[in-house]
């Protein structure tokens, strides 16, 4: 049961435009989302999160948008850079504990020049 | 600048053979995990720690012993290894008891022949 979707195996979006990386859950008890990005040869590291009593968090460049309706969250850059190059990761918490993370299947946005 | 420290990049060993892979943290976090990242299938925790001696398992902990001695230790025993756990294995620990900012090791990716 894959309670954490990003359907989307790879995107391209070229430099400068916006990137939209989107992702899907069935968990109803989810309290928060998490994006990840991660580039090669290195780990993950934390973007941005979002409550799910919230329905945007901007931090910048990026920006997280929660649709609890829909069961769905996507993911903004903009401007896109070249150094936004990366496999990034959608992540709900549920449960008490930190090992309440589930994560999605990743999405690998490639910018173009 | 912190830091999650895995203890090697790359790993091959033969299968059957018993597997170490050891993670250090100078963050003073109390929750470390493992991690496994097979392309296709995200992010699977394998086993979790809250403190010192205590071990949780994850969703896919078959195969797998941890090890915590110390709080800044976490090692991943791959007990008889097989070629289906070859894969990527990322270390992260987090201070947050609802696992926001999780910080990830670089990995290490095992090759089981």
């Amino acid at each position: 049961d894959q309670q954490v979707k990003q359907n989307s195996p790879s995107l391209s979006v070229q430099e400068g435009r916006i990137s939209i990386l989107n992702c899907d859950y069935t968990n109803s008890m989810f309290d928060y989302f998490l994006w990840y990005k991660k580039y090669p040869a290195e780990g993950p590291t934390f973007l941005i999160s979002i409550s799910s009593i919230k329905d945007k968090n901007e931090d910048g460049r990026f920006t997280v948008f929660l649709n609890k309706s829909a069961k769905h969250l996507s993911l903004h850059i903009v401007p896109s850079q070249p150094g936004d190059s990366a496999v990034y990761f959608c992540a709900g918490h549920s449960g008490g504990g930190a090992d309440g993370l589930t994560f999605g299947k990743g999405t690998h946005l490639i910018i173009q020049p | 600048d912190v830091k999650v420290t895995q203890s090697s990049r790359y790993l091959v060993k033969r299968t059957g053979e018993k597997v170490f892979l050891e993670c250090v943290q100078d963050m003073d976090h109390e929750n470390m995990f493992w991690y496994r990242q097979d392309p296709g299938l995200g992010l699977r925790l394998i086993y979790f720690s809250y403190d010192v001696k205590m071990k949780e398992k994850g969703d896919i902990p078959e195969g797998y012993s941890v090890s915590r001695e110390k709080k800044e230790r976490f090692s991943l025993i791959l007990e008889s290894a097989s070629t289906n756990q070859t894969s990527m294995y990322l270390c992260a620990s987090t201070h947050s008891a609802r696992g926001e900012k999780l910080f990830f090791g670089s990995g290490t990716q095992l090759s089981v022949l």
